[in-house]
């Protein structure tokens, strides 16, 4: 079964300029979360959609947002960027098994304010 | 508010030893705990699930205890090798939703040959 996907893998953008980040899940997964990672603040949570409807929603700005389409495929926006929003961004999917979710994550996208 | 946190920040050790990675956590009431293992530039592995009923896990060389009462878990790598080189992070489910994990810093691990 493939594993979780994310496209690009690297991005290099301006400052002011937005960005769409796409996340493919493990099929039959139904849930997408979203994460940064960066040297100073670590794994940070972004949000979470299921079903198409977003199910919880980390502390960061309205600058963030993200929708998942039927097929559970998800994106995530992040507009007038900001040299802080550089960063590994990483998407996870999960399946509900034995009463608890393990989720599974992409390899990420890097992406470079500049 | 949840707060994971890993120590040591940091560790290097000979090939062929035994180590014991720590985690804990403020708020005993957790759904599960996974452990995962990140590779330079790359996404996460995960190693280990425990659920919050369960005690321990074992994978290979790998066991993963969990002790909610206190607030903590060990991750034990036995006989290790320089492949095990990695950084290795715990997440707890922060509430909410089951989507949402809470990272610790990480322990960043050296093995040499």
């Amino acid at each position: 079964k493939a594993g979780v996907t994310q496209t690009p893998r690297y991005l290099i953008k301006t400052r002011g300029q937005q960005v769409t980040l796409s996340c493919s899940p493990i099929s039959g997964h139904r849930s997408v979360s979203w994460y940064q990672q960066t040297p100073g603040q670590g794994l940070q949570f972004l949000f979470e959609y299921f079903s198409e409807t977003q199910r919880n929603k980390g502390n960061f700005p309205g600058r963030f947002s993200g929708r998942q389409f039927s097929n559970s495929r998800s994106e995530m926006n992040v507009s007038t960027l900001e040299l802080g929003d550089s960063a590994l961004y990483l998407c996870a999917s999960s399946l509900k098994k034995d009463g608890s979710y393990e989720q599974y994550f992409g390899p990420g996208t890097r992406l470079t304010v500049t | 508010k949840q707060e994971v946190t890993q120590i040591p920040a940091a560790l290097s050790v000979p090939e062929g030893e035994n180590l014991v990675l720590n985690c804990s956590f403020t708020d005993s009431a957790i759904y599960n705990l996974q452990w995962f293992r990140q590779d330079p530039g790359k996404g996460l592995t995960s190693l280990l699930l425990i659920q919050s009923s369960q005690r321990e896990q074992t994978s290979g060389r790998l066991n993963a205890s969990l002790d909610k009462s206190s607030g903590r878990s060990t991750l034990y790598i036995a006989a290790s090798q320089p492949g095990d080189s990695a950084t290795y992070l715990c997440a707890v489910i922060g509430g909410g939703s089951q989507g949402n994990l809470i990272f610790g810093k990480g322990t960043k691990l050296s093995v040499k040959p």
